[in-house]
């Protein structure tokens, strides 16, 4: 069965420090990655995703992840927090095409003027 | 290119009431998935279709939860006798491909 775990619940960090959300999942086979953020009472927005190819894969608003095969990670980067960036932010996991995701529980990122 | 809608985006109801919500993927989306969050924890899938059909349900969707998707189209999740429990964001996203689903802004509801 597919896990994802997110290492701390609620990051904070200061506007224009580097951004680092952690994600570690387990798949018995390569998986699918993705990292949604979700900004308050509103749905999920794709920020970034790990199919094939590349492990280093930029996303928008200057994210990016590296899927890391060995580690079992894909962690989440920006090199300068922004105000706008405070969210809640899923990795999420699917097995295969056309698969449900399996979505950690979350990281609620804060960023301090 | 719409996204996502999901109708009502709020529901307050009493214990032991049905409530039906809809949701209208992006167009030509073929796949549409219902996920359900609860406060603090990331979404749970429910069920996914594919066009008119429903090729994958969860543990999580008991029997008195019923979706369907009857023209391929649009898509109702329905709760029966609703339960305090039930009280969550009712997340919808459709996609194009076998990757990448877009959300819709979810319907909150709330048993009293």
């Amino acid at each position: 069965a597919q896990s994802v775990t997110q290492l701390g619940s609620h990051v904070s960090v200061s506007e224009g420090a580097l951004v680092l959300l952690r994600c570690n999942y387990s798949s018995s086979v390569p998986p699918y990655l993705f990292w949604y953020v979700q900004y308050p009472n509103q749905g999920l927005q794709l920020l970034l995703k790990y199919t094939t190819g590349a492990t280093l894969v930029k996303g928008i608003n200057g994210f990016e992840a590296e899927f890391k095969k060995s580690e079992t990670s894909f962690h989440l980067t920006k090199p300068s927090a922004h105000m706008s960036d405070a969210a809640e932010y899923f990795c999420a996991v699917s097995r295969n095409y056309g698969q449900n995701f399996v979505f950690g529980p979350g990281t609620r990122l804060s960023v301090l003027p | 290119d719409t996204g996502v809608s999901q109708n009502p985006r709020h529901k307050i109801t009493k214990r032991g009431q049905n409530v039906t919500f809809r949701c209208d993927p992006i167009s030509e989306h073929n796949r549409l998935y219902w996920y359900r969050q609860t406060l603090g924890q990331g979404p749970e899938f429910l069920t996914y279709f594919q066009n008119e059909a429903q090729l994958e349900k969860s543990r999580l969707l008991s029997d008195r939860f019923s979706a369907e998707r009857p023209k391929g189209s649009f898509s109702t999740l329905e709760i029966q006798r609703t339960e305090q429990g039930d009280s969550a964001m009712y997340l919808c996203a459709s996609s194009p491909t076998e990757e990448t689903q877009y959300f819709g802004p979810g319907t909150r509801l709330l048993v009293l």
